[in-house]
């Protein structure tokens, strides 16, 4: 259980263009998704956090209108690059959480990570 | 803000080798997380802790919550392979299912490679 996919796996796209990144929480309510961008030999870092229903908070330094997020569902978050740039370029991880014991969550409270999507932006 | 200190930063070790790397953090932790990365894809939850003290093992995987809140190891027995990657270990302030306190925060890996 606690599956989280990411969509799509990789994305190469032309500088100045929007891309969207899809994270769903495949078998369990996600009240919380995470957002991190993670750069070759380097930890993961948090970008955004959103609960569903309610605007994200975004981390310093995270430009919100450049990375918008939007979790509609309690399935299903999106990121979108807008207007790439080639150091945008980054592995975007999502992670998704539940609250245990509620009708549809998780087993734990832990974060579910998903498979990560590959951006290059040219 | 907290940091968390993850070493070894990488480990070239022989098939059958024991493996030990721990974190050390600033301030206190609830929760300590270790999770396995390998290249392309997303980490993947090993063990999770939710006590101070707590010892908890998965297969040839061992971690610790320290008892002061601070830090914790994972210890990898009999090494094969398979467990080339990079393990991160990540902690959580407090449970909250809103806000950041709840928010995880990531050492920045042990790079294991095993020679076969």
């Amino acid at each position: 259980g606690a599956v989280v996919s990411q969509h799509p796996s990789r994305v190469i796209c032309k500088s100045g263009t929007s891309v969207k990144i899809e994270c769903r929480s495949l078998d369990f309510q996600a009240t919380t998704m995470f957002w991190y961008r993670q750069f070759p030999k380097q930890s993961l870092m948090l970008m955004a956090t959103s609960n569903e229903g309610s605007k994200a908070t975004y981390e310093q330094g995270v430009e919100k209108d450049k990375f918008l997020i939007n979790h509609a569902s309690l399935t299903l978050s999106t990121l979108t690059v807008t207007s790439a740039h080639p150091e945008d370029s980054s592995f975007y991880i999502c992670s998704a959480r539940g609250i245990p014991g509620l009708a549809g969550g998780p087993a734990t409270d832990t974060q579910y990570f998903g498979p990560g999507t590959r951006l290059t932006v040219l | 803000g907290q940091q968390l200190n993850q070493s070894p930063q990488s480990m070239f070790i022989q098939e059958g080798e024991d493996v030990s790397m721990n974190c050390t953090s600033s301030s206190i932790f609830n929760t300590w997380l270790w999770y396995k990365q390998e290249p392309g894809e997303g980490p993947v939850l090993l063990i999770a802790l939710y006590k101070a003290g707590e010892l908890t093992s998965n297969g040839r995987l061992t971690a610790q919550f320290g008892i002061t809140r601070k830090d914790s190891f994972l210890n990898i027995s009999a090494s094969i392979p398979s467990d080339v990657g990079i393990y991160f270990c990540a902690g959580q302030a407090r449970k909250s299912y809103g806000g950041s306190q709840g928010n995880l925060i990531f050492g920045k890996g042990t790079k294991l490679s095993v020679k076969p």
